[in-house]
């Protein structure tokens, strides 16, 4: 186990398209967190999951995105009909309690 | 919720000098600070930690302080190195959930040769 990993790396697309992320956890974590983080911003939380729960959904999260860990293990994130302000880095976090490990994260750009 | 504000956002020492970042928070109830560093296209970094219970912690030429009555921490770093060279995010739990991090902005620390 090699940390967080997510997938893809970047993705474009036109806007009006839907996207998928991936997120693989720590293993041994059972907690997972999506942020998104814009140029010369800190990361902005967006959700997060202990086990297969989603406990909580940020307020500015249009529903638009949605976010899934069906079997407490890896987590998708959706966005369906992407616009120009969903460009950003999607960062995806996993713990045991305590400190984040970040994901790499996937860059998002609509055009 | 939770507001955390960072400053300043760049900062530039010279190498050997030190440097501090300054945050703070709203939430009195948050018990749980975190010190993040993040290189250019790489992930976010956990570099050091505390907790309210804590007012200081130490961990090599990175250090952090917490004044829980101002509501405000800050991270440390002595005997700056080029390699120090990075963006560093505060982050505060909201409350009592140290589950959930607000991050501060960012601070752009360089470390000039």
């Amino acid at each position: 186990d090699t940390g967080v990993s997510q997938d893809p790396r970047h993705k474009i697309t036109k806007r009006g398209q839907n996207v998928t992320f991936r997120c693989d956890p720590i293993s041994e974590h059972n907690r997972l967190y999506w942020y998104r983080q814009t140029l010369g911003q800190g990361p902005e939380f967006l959700t997060y999951f202990q086990n297969e729960a989603q406990l909580e959904k940020s307020r500015l999260l249009s529903d638009r995105f949605s976010a899934e860990r069906p079997k407490g293990s890896f987590s998708t994130l959706e966005i369906q009909r992407t616009e120009q302000g969903d460009s950003a880095m999607y960062l995806c976090a996993s713990s045991f309690g305590g400190g984040y490990t970040f994901g790499s994260g996937t860059r998002l750009t609509v055009v | 919720g939770e507001n955390v504000e960072q400053h300043p956002s760049t900062l530039s020492v010279q190498e050997g000098d030190s440097a501090v970042i300054k945050c703070t928070y709203s939430d009195s109830a948050s018990n749980y600070f975190p010190w993040y560093k993040q290189e250019l296209g790489k992930r976010p970094q956990l570099i050091i930690d505390i907790r309210s219970n804590v007012g200081e912690k130490k961990d090599q030429r990175i250090a952090v302080t917490l004044n829980k009555t101002a509501k405000h921490f800050s991270l440390h770093i002595t005997e700056t190195q080029p390699e120090d060279s990075a963006v560093y995010f505060c982050a505060a739990s909201e409350g009592y959930n140290t589950d959930k991090l607000i991050f501060g902005t960012g601070t752009r620390l360089q470390v000039f040769p």
